[in-house]
């Protein structure tokens, strides 16, 4: 499987500000998605990181409040823009298998845990 | 789109017994079917995975069920022990590899 690096791994930052979630993979992968964790709930789809073009949205996600970068295929990064305590969340990284080893399987990082105060 | 639902959301169970949690979906495209393992500050590790070809499918002491025609899976614990204990999620995609729909998750604790 897939190695993934997300950073910071948690943080605490004051509303009205922005944070910026780095996701890096040890190999080129095909798929990569954003996730949200509320606490205590399951996981929903932010958006799908699409290489060399914009993120695909899922509904009630926006990307003025969720500017998504995927410069290659081995790197992304989801900023949460202008934050709410509602913000405060588990952010979550996921990749499909290495390229051309296309197996199915998703795979997660450790998330970034974020507390907006 | 997708909607999954998970039964039940917490379960107790005795080490050494059987542990079964059910999912239903509502997409009949759907065809990829994975569970997830969350322990407590971790991210959802895959443990097992099922698709729409194959009615059953075994590791060790897991084991996943798929009916198409009632659009339902389950996943099936036995021996557990306390290691076991965690979150469970099922999830639903039309593809493998492709965006995952939850379900809300099942907090299994183990006693001893």
């Amino acid at each position: 499987s897939a190695v993934i690096s997300q950073k910071p791994s948690r943080d605490i930052c004051q509303r009205g500000t922005s944070l910026t979630i780095q996701c890096q993979v040890d190999s080129q992968v095909t798929m990569m998605f954003w996730y949200r964790q509320q606490p205590g709930q399951s996981l929903t789809l932010i958006a799908t990181a699409n290489q060399g073009s914009e993120a695909t949205y899922e509904s009630g996600f926006v990307i003025d409040k969720f500017p998504i970068s995927r410069p290659n295929l081995t790197f992304s990064t989801l900023t949460v823009s202008n934050m709410s305590p509602e913000d405060s969340s588990i952010y979550l990284c996921s990749v499909g298998a290495r390229q051309g080893l296309d197996t199915g399987e998703l795979f997660f990082g450790e998330g970034s845990r974020l507390t907006v105060l | 789109g997708e909607n999954v639902e998970q039964h039940p959301s917490t379960l107790s169970v005795q080490e050494g017994d059987s542990a079964v949690i059910k999912c239903t979906y509502s997409d009949s495209a759907s065809n990829y079917f994975p569970w997830y393992k969350q322990e407590l500050g971790k991210g959802p590790q895959l443990i097992i995975d099922i698709r729409s070809n194959v009615g059953e499918k075994k590791d060790q002491r897991i084991a996943v069920t798929l009916n198409k025609t009632a659009k339902h899976f389950s996943l099936h614990i036995t021996e557990t022990q306390p290691e076991d204990s965690a979150v469970y999620f099922c999830a639903a995609s039309q593809a493998a590899g492709n965006k995952l729909t939850f379900g809300g998750g099942t907090r299994v604790l183990v006693k001893p």
